[in-house]
């Protein structure tokens, strides 16, 4: 069975930084492409974050970028979001998700607030 | 980016109604679209994939279809379990947008 776990979410201040980690289990996971997806309180989906198989290739929602970073350690079967410089419209449910382009699997999610 | 819109935001029915709901990409994305459901506290769902393939183990009542740039998912006979919200998302370009959601609410 496809599992996705996030973790690393809480209260982080403005300014602060958080690393969300998704632990992956029941498939090969060096083999798929993963995405993060984020839903701010009462509203809508976002994509966050794209990469590659390898992590060689990369993309970010322009709300994102230079601000947070994804990588993955595919002899660990997980997969991060190191987030800098938080914002309070950073606040939300983050959730990892497979593959590349339609996702078949997400994880439950971890809750991210910003706030003073 | 590519803009999708969806509509209506919100959408009133009763149990044995067919409902549609549409998402407008901003520019061609070929095929490149999936329908989600998404019911409070839970995490997405996928419903369908590349704008009417049925993933495995969603009932036949949800379908998919695609005009141009104006894509439809129907309910043919809404069931008490589809009470929820439901996304559309393009993934023509790995900058992936989501619709803004409608909601599917008892009548």
């Amino acid at each position: 069975e496809v599992q996705l776990v996030e973790s690393g979410g809480g209260l982080v201040q403005p300014g602060g930084s958080l690393r969300l980690s998704c632990a992956a289990s029941g498939f090969i996971f060096r083999d798929y492409e993963f995405n993060w997806v984020r839903q701010a309180p009462g509203k809508g989906l976002e994509w966050v974050s794209y990469i590659s198989r390898s992590g060689s290739l990369i993309y970010y929602a322009d709300s994102v970028k230079g601000r947070f970073t994804v990588f993955r350690d595919n002899a660990n079967n997980s997969l991060f979001l190191q987030m800098n410089s938080l914002r309070a419209e950073d606040t939300g449910i983050y959730y990892c998700a497979r593959p590349g382009g339609y996702l078949d699997s997400w994880g439950q999610g971890t809750r991210v607030t910003v706030s003073a | 980016d590519i803009q999708m819109t969806q509509s209506p935001s919100t959408l009133s029915a009763s149990v044995g109604d067919r409902v549609t709901v549409t998402c407008r990409a901003s520019q061609s994305i070929s095929s490149w679209l999936a329908w989600y459901q998404q019911k409070p506290g839970k995490a997405p769902k996928l419903l369908i994939y590349k704008a009417s393939v049925l993933e495995r183990g969603v009932p036949s009542r949800f379908s998919g279809t695609e005009s141009g740039t104006e894509f439809t998912l129907t309910i043919s006979s809404l069931q008490p379990d589809d009470f929820a919200t439901y996304y559309c998302q393009q993934y023509d370009t790995y900058s992936k947008t989501f619709g803004q959601g409608t909601r599917v609410e008892i009548k």
